[in-house]
């Protein structure tokens, strides 16, 4: 099984810093999903990325396949990015995902 | 188009009862699959299919069933409930497997059990 480590778990910061999530895995994959849940619970797909760089938005996803390593950069944060962000990464061979514990992200005005 | 519809939102149950969680999909996504969030923990796999017909175990798949009678609607059966099955159940579906599609989930339904 694929396995998967966020950090931070709980990230606080002001309105308009950078924000940087991080996602590690250990097992080489085919793509990688970054998901966004909000207080309200629903669960949102913002990317799904397999090599280099994805921007929407003010939200960029970057993957390094050799380090097994991805980051969820916010810029210019809103307290309306406040969420929970998720990686998810496939496990090898089969049709199954393993999910992050998630990073609480609280935007303060 | 409506996405992912879960329902009910919400649902109480005694201990030893059984219900079912329903789960349509309206993109023609042949890949569905049940999770279970709890606290501290990533989202969980309880069961999936591939498609109409095709069902298959995850992660933590005791106490639930399913079936997949066409491509549009998964139900999940909790066969008799349980206090360690509250939890936010989650469906989702995509038009490929092995996490090479975007995932589009339900609203969640929240579920206790006393």
């Amino acid at each position: 099984k694929n396995e998967v480590e966020q950090s931070p778990q709980n990230l606080t910061a002001q309105e308009g810093e950078f924000i940087t999530i991080n996602c590690s895995y250990s097992v080489g994959i085919s793509a990688l999903h970054w998901l966004q849940q909000h207080p309200g619970g629903g669960i949102v797909s913002l990317f799904m990325l397999s090599s280099g760089k994805k921007k929407h938005g003010r939200l960029i996803a970057t993957i390094n396949i050799q380090e097994k390593h991805s980051s969820l950069h916010i810029t210019a944060s809103h307290p309306r990015d406040s969420a929970v962000y998720i990686c998810a990464v496939p496990n090898f061979g089969n049709e199954k995902l393993t999910f992050g514990t998630g990073t609480r992200l609280t935007i303060i005005p | 188009n409506a996405g992912v519809t879960q329902t009910p939102k919400f649902q109480v149950l005694k201990t030893g009862q059984s219900m079912t969680l329903q789960c349509a999909q309206d993109m023609n996504h042949e890949y569905m699959s049940w999770y279970r969030q709890d606290p501290g923990m990533g989202l969980r796999l309880i069961h999936y299919s591939v498609g109409a017909g095709i069902t298959d175990q995850g992660e933590v798949p005791n106490g639930y069933n399913v079936s997949r009678s066409t491509t549009e609607d998964f139900p999940l059966r909790l066969l008799s409930a349980a206090p360690s099955q509250t939890s936010v159940y989650f469906c989702a579906s995509s038009s490929g497997t092995g996490g090479r599609s975007p995932l589009h989930f339900g609203n969640g339904t929240r579920l206790t059990v006393t």
